[in-house]
């Protein structure tokens, strides 16, 4: 059975910073990993989706990367801003139907 | 940009009652997705759709819970009787697949409070 582990579970840096968020996973045999953003009381906004024959993908100040063989994925946020105040869950898919296993997600909140 | 929508966005309703959520995935998109969320947790999936069939309800509560997709488009889930632990969010999420690839867009969910 997947098993989705986060770290840190909150961390809060301030404005400006680069940061690191963790991803392990217990089961190597998936089919992408995806990282979203979760607003309080919002729904998901999908940040990347990474395919398991790739090693990382990047969209503006957001670069996440993938080791399949190390159940490790890491989502990397350069300049932190305010605005990327927000749960950060990422979430690998596998088995017959695909399916998405989440994490408990990182707490970020970026002082101004 | 096309969204997942879905409703109502809050609703409050006694334990033993009936409730039942709507979702309209992004046009074209085939799979659909209901999870349920319990605050301070990651999504959990309930059931999931392949047009109108069922593909994966091993975490629904069939004594409870049941959802439909009748003509392969929008989706409803219900809950009857509801008890004070379905308190959650409940999100639904559709995708298209191109490539062999699966990317998961989610709506807004529906807060659901069970007094």
């Amino acid at each position: 059975k997947q098993e989705v582990t986060q770290i840190p579970a909150a961390l809060s840096v301030p404005e400006g910073e680069n940061l690191v968020l963790n991803c392990s996973f217990t089961d190597s045999a998936i089919y992408n990993l995806q990282w979203f953003r979760q607003d309080p009381g919002k729904g998901l906004t999908s940040l990347l989706l990474i395919q398991s024959s790739q090693r990382e993908q990047t969209s503006g100040r957001l670069n996440a990367s993938l080791d399949k063989s190390s159940g490790r994925s890491t989502l990397y946020i350069a300049a932190s801003q305010p605005g990327d105040s927000a749960t950060y869950l990422c979430a690998p898919s596998g088995g017959a139907t695909n399916k998405l296993i989440f994490g408990t997600g990182t707490l970020l909140a970026v002082q101004p | 940009e096309a969204e997942v929508a879905q409703s109502p966005r809050y609703k409050i309703t006694e334990k033993s009652q009936a409730v039942a959520f709507w979702c309209d995935p992004i046009s074209g998109h085939a799979t659909l997705y209901w999870y349920r969320q319990i605050l301070g947790q990651g999504p959990e999936l309930l059931v999931q759709f392949q047009d109108e069939s069922v593909v994966d309800d091993s975490q629904l509560p069939k004594d409870r819970f049941s959802a439909e997709r009748l003509k392969g488009v929008d989706s409803t889930l219900k809950i009857q009787p509801a008890e004070l632990g379905d308190s959650a969010m409940y999100l639904c999420a559709s995708s298209l697949e191109t490539g062999g690839v699966y990317e998961q867009y989610f709506g807004p969910g529906t807060r659901l409070t069970v007094t």
